[in-house]
């Protein structure tokens, strides 16, 4: 069955530090892959967005995500976090053979040290 | 503004009562969700219709009935809610396999 799995429920890191979230998908087709991040009392937000090329997407506020086919791995990083970016982060994937159903994993819950 | 609009944003009501959640999108997308979001954040689809018709619709109580008057409108209804009903219901909007707006939220409290 398909699915997507964030393993770390929780990351705590300083701020200036290097990040990475990791997500891992299973679907033996070609996966739409999507990082969402929510803040506190609010909607997700889209982050990035894989469909198909290049394996390192950019996204906004300097975040990318790598594409792994031979992982099934779609992980997100960040070079330097601002306490601003303390958020719950979702790893999501849309499939081509149920285009009307996006899976989301768990969340991972990140907090920023100041 | 183009968005995903959800109203009302909080509503606190006691078991038993009925309560009507609306949702519309100015996006132009022809794919509209509806998602429950309980306490720890997981978020769990119910519905998503496509062009106004229902194409899925997981394993949620029957007291929970989507409606749809057309494809930037999607309502959702709940007759007699349960205190397990308590959680953040959030509505979403796309075109199919493009990634999926959100609006704010729609809050229940079931006291």
């Amino acid at each position: 069955a398909q699915s997507v799995t964030q393993p770390d429920a929780r990351v705590t890191v300083s701020e200036g530090a290097s990040l990475q979230l990791r997500c891992k998908y299973s679907y033996s087709a070609t996966p739409y892959l999507f990082w969402y991040v929510q803040y506190p009392r609010q909607g997700l937000q889209l982050l990035l967005k894989y469909y198909s090329g290049d394996p390192v997407v950019q996204g906004v506020n300097s975040f990318e995500a790598e594409f792994s086919k031979s992982n099934s791995s779609f992980h997100l990083q960040k070079a330097s976090v601002h306490w601003s970016d303390s958020a719950v982060y979702f790893c999501a994937l849309s499939m081509i053979t149920n285009a009307y159903k996006v899976i989301f994993g768990k969340g991972t819950h990140l907090h920023v040290l100041p | 503004e183009t968005a995903v609009f959800q109203t009302p944003n909080y509503h606190v009501t006691q078991v038993g009562n009925e309560v009507s959640f609306n949702c519309k999108q100015t996006l132009g997308h022809d794919t509209m969700y509806w998602y429950k979001q309980d306490s720890k954040k997981l978020l769990k689809i119910m519905f998503s219709y496509n062009n106004k018709q229902l194409i899925v619709n997981e394993t949620v109580p029957r007291r929970f009935s989507p409606q749809s008057s057309d494809k930037a409108h999607l309502n959702l209804r709940i007759k007699s809610v349960e205190p397990e009903d308590s959680a953040v219901y959030l509505c979403a909007s796309s075109h199919s396999y493009t990634e999926v707006f959100f609006g704010k939220g729609t809050r229940l409290t079931v006291v």
